[in-house]
């Protein structure tokens, strides 16, 4: 069993779907849960950062950690064609959020107008 | 967000040649720095840990004496593809963490360098 799971997609959504992505987990001792955005052909970008279970909100992105079912997911209100993106979940178990990283596969969106 | 420059973008060499890639935290001084290796439709796969000032880290699997790295400075980074053959052809990402434990802190990332081996 992997330590991160996500479905790889293709996921397609209409112009203003409410978007939910999702990543499973085996290892508890993971602390810090980040959500990243890639572009084709970029290096990822940090959306969202959350320690430990909880909800947490910046604009238009939810991102939610629930550590008694190992679960975490990014939630995209009003998606827009430019959310068409690659999302990759990462958790960390280390001393620091940047410590021991593992990256989920990925997430491939597509939003259409 | 904290900002991590990497250059080249793109860069194309012959087969048996050595390529260098660098990494630069722009505005933080990054203790520890990552590389990874992303194939086509695939997650990162992190190829090396490289601490200021110390040797990298590297996973297993990885050719410590084909992929060089040095962390000369806190704010940059480089790998260096030695004897560069087509299967080492790949987009390498670096990022950088910012130093400062307890504070709403994570990994940035650069913004890759596709390598073509001819």
């Amino acid at each position: 069993q992997k330590e991160v799971e996500q479905d790889p997609g293709p996921l397609s959504v209409p112009e203003g779907a409410i978007v939910s992505l999702n990543c499973t987990y085996s290892n508890s001792a993971f602390q810090y849960f980040m959500w990243y955005r890639q572009y084709s052909r970029k290096g990822p970008e940090l959306l969202m950062y959350t320690y430990s279970s909880g909800n947490k909100e910046d604009g238009r992105f939810t991102a939610q950690v629930d550590k008694s079912s190992k679960y975490i997911s990014l939630f995209i209100r009003d998606s827009q064609p430019s959310d068409s993106a690659t999302y990759l979940c990462a958790m960390s178990y280390g001393k620091t959020s940047y410590d021991k990283v593992i990256f989920g596969p990925g997430t491939s969106l597509s939003v259409i107008p | 967000g904290a900002v991590v420059s990497q250059h080249p973008s793109r860069v194309i060499c012959k087969s048996g040649t050595s390529v260098k890639i660098e990494c630069r935290s722009l505005d933080f001084q990054a203790t520890t720095m990552f590389w990874y290796r992303q194939f086509p439709k695939q997650s990162l796969m992190l190829m090396a840990t490289s601490n200021e000032g110390s040797k990298a880290t590297y996973e297993q699997g990885v050719e410590k004496d084909k992929f060089l790295i040095n962390h000369a400075s806190l704010t940059l980074s480089t790998l260096t593809v030695t004897s560069a053959h087509p299967e080492d052809s790949s987009f390498y990402i670096c990022s950088a963490g910012l130093p400062s434990p307890g504070s709403e802190n994570t990994i940035y990332f650069g913004e890759g360098s596709w390598l073509t081996v001819v």
